[in-house]
């Protein structure tokens, strides 16, 4: 089946520590995204992608960041400079950037012991 | 800016009660517009979307009309079940945009 995985489904991150979540798409889609989920509230861009090799920061960018080596893959490393970075983060994917439908993976939960 | 509005939650109804939750945005140009739904603990999942004015988006017995005029993507649905409750986003994409523009959920819980 095609579609958007994620993991881990939940993460537990030290303080100093830097964390990375995972995100693959079999959709040969050409477009990926990272958004943040806080309690209460919609969704924000943190980068997103639109071609191997390329990406650019959303509204939300400082703390983070991704690479995009592959097509099907835009993990999201969440540093140690990222000073509230207890949510919900939720990767997307489209055919084409700006043009098409985002579909999204299951999520992972990123809490802070 | 580009900004969208739903109404406040929770919302709880009854099973087969009619629902409408209100969305409105503020946009340049004519956005796409859309619904997803997010169930517990999973991500989100497009519902229906409308791409121009006057489209009608419609999927699993949920519509919303794309009103141009009062710039608003009001979902409704006829009939609610148990297995609906969750929580609904509308999103807005200007054309050629990366990026959706959320508006903050509704959480819709539909009792027996």
């Amino acid at each position: 089946d095609g579609g958007i995985t994620q993991s881990p489904k939940y993460l537990f991150r030290k303080e100093g520590q830097n964390v990375t979540l995972s995100c693959e798409q079999n959709l040969n889609h050409d477009a990926m995204y990272w958004y943040r989920q806080d309690p209460g509230q919609g969704l924000r861009l943190i980068y997103y992608s639109q071609i191997v090799n390329d990406f650019q920061k959303g509204d939300i960018a400082e703390g983070y960041s991704v690479s995009r080596e592959k097509k099907e893959s835009f993990p999201l490393t969440v540093t140690s400079a990222q000073k509230n970075p207890t949510a919900f983060y939720l990767c997307a994917s489209s055919v084409l950037a700006g043009q098409e439908t985002q579909y999204f993976g299951p999520g992972t939960r990123l809490l802070v012991l | 800016g580009n900004s969208v509005t739903q109404m406040e939650g929770p919302v709880t109804l009854s099973e087969e009660a009619f629902l409408t939750i209100n969305c409105t945005y503020t946009a340049t140009g004519y956005p796409s517009l859309f619904w997803y739904v997010q169930y517990p603990g999973e991500g989100l999942q497009l519902l229906l979307k409308a791409t121009k004015a006057d489209d009608k988006g419609s999927n699993k017995g949920f519509e919303a009309t794309y009103r141009k005029e009062t710039t608003s993507f009001h979902l409704e649905k006829g009939s609610v079940q148990v297995s609906d409750s969750a929580v609904y986003f509308c999103a807005l994409r200007r054309k050629g945009a990366q990026k959706l523009v959320f508006g903050q959920g509704t959480r819709l819980t539909i009792n027996p």
